[in-house]
């Protein structure tokens, strides 16, 4: 089965600063892939997604993800982050052909002023 | 576009009495709907995924039972938590995809049940 693997449970960074949240899957064909990010009591917001083509995938908000199979992973990137960008970001995985998402641990975002 | 609309935001409810939360997609119909449930600070986890006229499929250690899923037209899915304790209080988030061969959820707000 699948699983998706957030190693950072929550990252402060300063704001201005670039961000990286770490994320790694285990699926043994080519995964569908998404990072979506939540704000407190809100649902989730899709911020990107890859699924096949250019392993570097560009989003909103400015944020961008690179896959790369040799590492089975798929990091998100931000080169300048906001106060706004402070959420909880979650990194899924879809079964190729299904529609259903395993997510992460989810990653704890806090931008110091 | 493709948005999906989870009422109520939030409810409070005595133990033992049942609840009732809706999913609607506006403006796209969605043959396949799906309910997550989150606990505080941890990851979403699926408990169900609702089809259009058909039964709902439950994964594995979710109370079918205990966790009605009807979803009755193309725009709308409901997931009733029957008979709730105190240990279903949780935030519920639905999501839907807008076509059969979409690979893209969009969710809900979710609702925050409190179950007292």
């Amino acid at each position: 089965a699948q699983s998706v693997t957030q190693p950072d449970i929550h990252i402060t960074v300063s704001e201005g600063a670039s961000l990286e949240l770490r994320c790694n899957y285990s699926y043994g064909a080519t995964p569908y892939l998404f990072w979506y990010v939540q704000s407190p009591g809100q649902g989730l917001q899709l911020l990107l997604k890859y699924f096949s083509g250019d392993t570097l995938v560009q989003g909103i908000k400015g944020f961008e993800a690179e896959f790369k199979r040799s590492q089975s992973s798929f990091n998100l990137r931000k080169p300048s982050v906001h106060w706004s960008d402070a959420a909880e970001y979650f990194c899924a995985v879809g079964e190729q052909g299904a529609q259903k998402l395993v997510f992460g641990q989810g990653t704890r975002l806090t931008i110091n002023p | 576009g493709a948005v999906v609309s989870q009422h109520p935001s939030w409810v409070i409810c005595k133990s033992g009495t049942s609840v009732k939360i809706e999913c609607r997609s506006l403006d796209f119909q969605a043959t396949t709907m799906f309910w997550y449930r989150q606990f505080p600070k941890q990851s979403l986890m699926l408990m169900a995924t609702s089809n259009e006229g058909s039964k709902a499929t439950y994964e594995q250690g979710v109370e079918k039972d205990k966790f009605l899923i009807n979803h009755a037209s193309l725009t709308l899915s409901t997931l009733t938590v029957t008979s709730a304790h105190p240990e279903d209080s949780s935030f519920y988030i639905c999501s839907a995809i807008p076509g059969q061969r979409s690979r893209t959820l969009h969710f809900g707000n979710g609702t925050r049940l409190t179950v007292t």
